[in-house]
């Protein structure tokens, strides 16, 4: 069975510290790893992988994927209040469909 | 603006009731995606639908119904055969979900502002 696994499942931090967040996966016919941000509603999307080695980055979040190992982390650099959230990991296969992991909360202390 | 509309932001069912929660993007999205999302559990799929007219089961789709009559819209229906309805619903929509190379990009998907279902 396909299945995605993030941990930790919380975290909490204070303003300043650097998070990673983790993402594995065993998924049949792997076609690309997604990463989305939930602030109470609408998850908003970050980041697609679909190679092992290359880094995509944004601003003070960046991401990379292994599928050696079959794994990903985000990486949030000097943190603030507004990063928390909720974060997803998901990965698609070749059906189209997205298999989400249980989510890993974040917070972000002043 | 383009984006994903869900509506009612907060529903009440009484029990035996069935209620119906609307979805509507004007992005000219081909897929659209249901999902629940329980605390602690991640979002699981409900149903999906690739094209007009055709839409398939996802992993929990006992005791709901979806129709797909137009591009835009994809209303799920929570029966009263589902006996633990109160999560968090959402849903998404893609350009494609097509899984060749060239595709992927199109295969993200883009998620509504969620409903919140309660029992009475």
């Amino acid at each position: 069975e396909d299945k995605v696994v993030q941990s930790p499942l919380s975290l909490v931090v204070h303003e300043g510290d650097t998070v990673t967040l983790n993402c594995s996966y065993e998924v049949t016919n792997f076609r690309s790893l997604l990463w989305y941000k939930q602030e109470k509603k609408a998850p908003t999307f970050l980041f697609m992988l679909t190679s092992s080695g290359i880094e995509k980055k944004s601003g003070r979040l960046s991401s990379i994927l292994d599928k050696k190992e079959l794994f990903s982390i985000l990486n949030i650099t000097a943190t603030q209040t507004g990063d928390s959230a909720v974060y997803l990991c998901a990965v698609s296969s070749n059906t189209g469909k997205l298999i989400f992991g249980q989510g890993t909360t974040l917070q972000v202390k002043p | 603006d383009g984006g994903i509309t869900q509506s009612p932001k907060y529903l009440f069912r009484k029990e035996g009731q069935n209620v119906t929660l609307s979805c509507e993007q004007n992005l000219n999205h081909d897929a659209m995606y249901w999902y629940r999302q329980d605390p602690g559990q991640g979002l699981r799929l409900i149903y999906y639908s690739q094209i007009v007219n055709d839409f398939q089961k996802g992993d929990i789709a006992e005791g709901y119904s979806v129709s797909r009559e137009k591009k835009e819209s994809f209303p799920l229906t929570v029966t009263s055969a589902q006996k633990n309805p109160t999560a968090f619903y959402l849903c998404a929509s893609s350009a494609s979900s097509g899984t060749s190379g060239r595709l992927l990009a199109k295969n993200i998907q883009y998620f509504g502002a969620g409903t919140r279902l309660s029992v009475l």
